[in-house]
C-alpha cells in the first residue's frame, strides 16, 4: 500500500497568513492527489483534485501543487472558515490511502 | 444539488452484524462509482471498499475482506454496506462518496453526512 505523509500535523496560524501544508508519497504517483477539507463534525470535502486543478466552487486562495512523491497545499490569505483539518488522499493505486491529517488552528 | 445521506448506524456487539445504507439523489446514480472510508475516533480516514456504477466491480481493503460487503441498488439510488462479524476496530464514522467517475478513481465528491458505528460489548 502506499503510505501518505503529511507535515506538519498541526499548525498555528493568524487570518490572512499564508500557509503551506506538504504531503509526501511513500512511492510516485504521479499527479494522482487529492486534497480535503474537513470542519468539526462534519464530512470531508473536495479541494483540490489530480494535484493542482480547484474543485468547482472552491476559493481561489486554494492552490496545490507537485507529481511523483512530494506536494503542497497552499492557502494565500488566511480566511476565518479555513480554520479545519486538512487531508491529503492519492488515487494512484487501489487502496486509496490518506495523509494522517493537519489540524490548522487559530494563533 | 448531489446529495448522499447515510443511515443504519449504531451500537452492536462485537461478532454482530449491521447494514448501513447510503440513498443518493441530484445525479444520475447508475452512472458513477461509490465508496465507503470510515473516520475512527479522533483518527484519519481510511478508504474501506468501492464499488463500479454497474456493481460489477467491486474493491476492498485487505482488513475487511469477507466481512464488509458493499452492494448497490441502481432502481433505488441506494448503495449499502454489510457489515458482518464486526471487531472493535471497525467503531468509526462511515462515509459513503461519489467517484468523478462510473469506475472507481478515487475523486471523492460529494460525501454523506456519516453514519457512526460503535462496536462494544
Amino acid at each position: 500500500d502506499i503510505q501518505m505523509t503529511q507535515s506538519p500535523s498541526s499548525l498555528s496560524a493568524s487570518v490572512g497568513d499564508r500557509v503551506t501544508i506538504t504531503c509526501r508519497a511513500s512511492q510516485s504517483i504521479s499527479s494522482y492527489l487529492n486534497w480535503y477539507q474537513q470542519k468539526p463534525g462534519k464530512a470531508p470535502n473536495l479541494l483540490i483534485y489530480a494535484a493542482s486543478s480547484l474543485q468547482s466552487g472552491v476559493p481561489s486562495r486554494f492552490s496545490g501543487s507537485g507529481s511523483g512523491t512530494d506536494f503542497t497545499l497552499t492557502i494565500s490569505s488566511l480566511q476565518p472558515e479555513d480554520f479545519a483539518t486538512y487531508h491529503c488522499q492519492q488515487s494512484y493505486s487501489i487502496p486509496y490511502t490518506f495523509g494522517q491529517g493537519t489540524k490548522l488552528e487559530i494563533k | 444539488e448531489e446529495q448522499l445521506l447515510e443511515s443504519g448506524g449504531g451500537l452492536v456487539q462485537p461478532g454482530g452484524s449491521l447494514r448501513l445504507s447510503c440513498a443518493a439523489s441530484g445525479f444520475t446514480f447508475s452512472g458513477y462509482a461509490l465508496s465507503w472510508v470510515r473516520q475512527a475516533p479522533g483518527k484519519g480516514l481510511e478508504w474501506v471498499a468501492g464499488i463500479s456504477g454497474s456493481g460489477g466491480t467491486i474493491y476492498y481493503i485487505d482488513s475487511v475482506k469477507g466481512r464488509l460487503t458493499v452492494s448497490r441498488d441502481n432502481s433505488k439510488n441506494t448503495l449499502y454496506l454489510q457489515m458482518n462479524t464486526l471487531r472493535a476496530d471497525d467503531t468509526a464514522i462511515y462515509y459513503c462518496a461519489k467517484d468523478g467517475f462510473s469506475n472507481v478513481r478515487g475523486w471523492f465528491d460529494p460525501w454523506g453526512q456519516g453514519a457512526l458505528v460503535t462496536v462494544s460489548s
